[in-house]
């Protein structure tokens, strides 16, 4: 069975600080996807990036940056000189190859002060 | 752009009424997905369905059950409410995973469902 973990319930950071977001996965199959997603207050969860399993290079995508670590089963997403706009909750998901279903971690609320 | 739309936002409700949440996509999607989410827990997963008139259980299908008749179109119905089912429901659709393309799930804005 699929797991995945984001050990942080909660993150509060003042603006402009760094902030990493932890998630840690676990799956025997050897080819699978790893997603993040952003739901901020409106709701609606948004698409911030996939990986799959043989990809493990980082990726920067502006001020966002993602680090997956295959040996530890980890997916680890950095916010650098975050803003309050970063506010919201972050979601790791999981699916397989030819899986259908996205298995989701518990989410990590971020809450970035002025 | 993919669009994901829910009929309501909020929706306030009796114990032991029917409840019918719909969601619509507008990128000819095969897969759809109901979600219920509720803090702590993240999001798990009540059904889904691949293909017209096809369905299959997630993870907490007790107490919901589901309708796809168009391509577009899944309903989630919650036959008898109880106030234990009070969450926020979220609609999802992606290709299949055998398709070419964005693997992607891609959401609507969610209804929050509240039983008294």
């Amino acid at each position: 069975a699929q797991k995945v973990t984001q050990a942080q319930t909660e993150i509060s950071v003042v603006e402009k600080e760094d902030v990493t977001l932890d998630c840690v996965y676990e799956t025997r199959d050897t080819t699978y996807y790893l997603f993040w997603y952003k739901q901020p207050p409106s709701g609606e969860l948004v698409f911030l990036i996939r990986r799959n399993s043989f990809d493990e290079q980082n990726e920067i995508s502006g001020r966002y940056s993602w680090n997956f670590q295959k040996s530890t089963s980890s997916f680890n997403f950095t916010i650098t000189a975050s803003q309050v706009v970063d506010s919201a909750v972050y979601f790791c998901a999981l699916r397989l190859e030819y899986g259908n279903k996205l298995v989701f971690g518990a989410g990590t609320i971020l809450r970035v002060k002025s | 752009d993919v669009k994901v739309t829910q009929s309501s936002r909020y929706l306030v409700k009796r114990t032991g009424e029917k409840v019918f949440l719909e969601c619509v996509q507008d990128m000819d999607h095969e897969n759809m997905f109901w979600y219920r989410q509720d803090p702590g827990l993240g999001l798990r997963l009540i059904y889904f369905s691949y293909d017209v008139k096809m369905k299959e259980k997630g993870d907490i299908p007790e107490g919901y059950s589901v309708s796809r008749e168009k391509k577009e179109r899944f309903s989630l119905i919650l036959e008898s409410a109880s106030t234990n089912q009070t969450s926020m429901y979220l609609c999802a659709s992606s290709l299949s995973p055998y398709a070419s393309g964005n693997l992607e799930q891609y959401f609507g804005p969610g209804t929050r469902l509240t039983v008294t």
